[in-house]
């Protein structure tokens, strides 16, 4: 089964500073797909960046960008220019892309990363 | 487009009284999920429909809980009975085509049974 691990409970950056939120994961699948989603105190969960594992370069999302690396199966979040409405979680997530059927379809989520963003 | 919406927004209800959560998807989304998430267990998926149709149902926690999705615009999430250890957040997510990776949250059913 995979699994999806968020090393770093709780985060802090200043505002306009660069923080980079972790995330590893495991599987034995070779094509898959990787989310970040941002959840505010609203709740809502927001799609901030997906990543095709088949793909080599590093997805992009203006101050949003992964750094993405298959062999050690990590998948780290870097937010540029901080601002105070980046203040949120943070969840890392993993879908199969062998479509859906049984429990290939779901999404599976990391314990998350609280983010703080200090004035 | 409206987004999935959910309601209630919010819910408190006392043990052993039935729950009702219920869910609207994007107009054309022809997948539905249900999550569920807690601190102590993170997002949890409960159930996925394609088509109205239950596909896997093997996060539904007991038999307390069901779902059923009448129509392709409408699902509902049953609690009965109610039970403290069931508050959590529910969300009702959807997506399209069975390709799609982009599931779109709603903003979330807050239940809380006392």
């Amino acid at each position: 089964a995979q699994t999806v691990t968020q090393s770093q409970p709780e985060m802090s950056v200043q505002e306009a500073e660069t923080v980079t939120l972790s995330c590893t994961y495991d599987t034995s699948e070779s094509d898959y797909y990787l989310f970040w989603y941002k959840q505010p105190p609203s709740r809502q969960m927001i799609l901030v960046i997906r990543q095709e594992a088949y793909k080599q370069q590093n997805a992009t999302e203006n101050r949003f960008s992964v750094n993405f690396q298959k062999a050690a199966k990590s998948f780290s979040l870097k937010i540029s220019d901080s601002q105070l409405g980046d203040a949120a979680m943070y969840f890392c997530a993993y879908r199969s892309a062998y479509g859906y059927g049984g429990s290939q379809g779901n999404l599976i989520f990391g314990k998350g990363t609280k983010l703080s963003v200090k004035p | 487009d409206a987004g999935v919406i959910q309601s209630p927004r919010h819910e408190v209800t006392e043990m052993g009284q039935e729950v009702t959560l219920r869910c609207k998807p994007i107009s054309g989304h022809d997948y539905l999920f249900w999550y569920r998430q807690t601190m102590m267990r993170g997002l949890e998926l409960l159930i996925y429909f394609n088509n109205n149709v239950p596909i896997d149902d093997s996060g539904m926690p007991e038999d307390r809980f069901s779902a059923k999705m009448p129509n392709a615009s409408f699902s509902t999430l049953k609690i009965q009975p109610s039970e403290p250890r069931d508050s959590a957040v529910y969300f009702c997510a959807s997506s399209s085509s069975i390709l799609s990776y982009e599931q779109y949250f709603g903003p979330g059913t807050r239940l809380t049974v006392t």
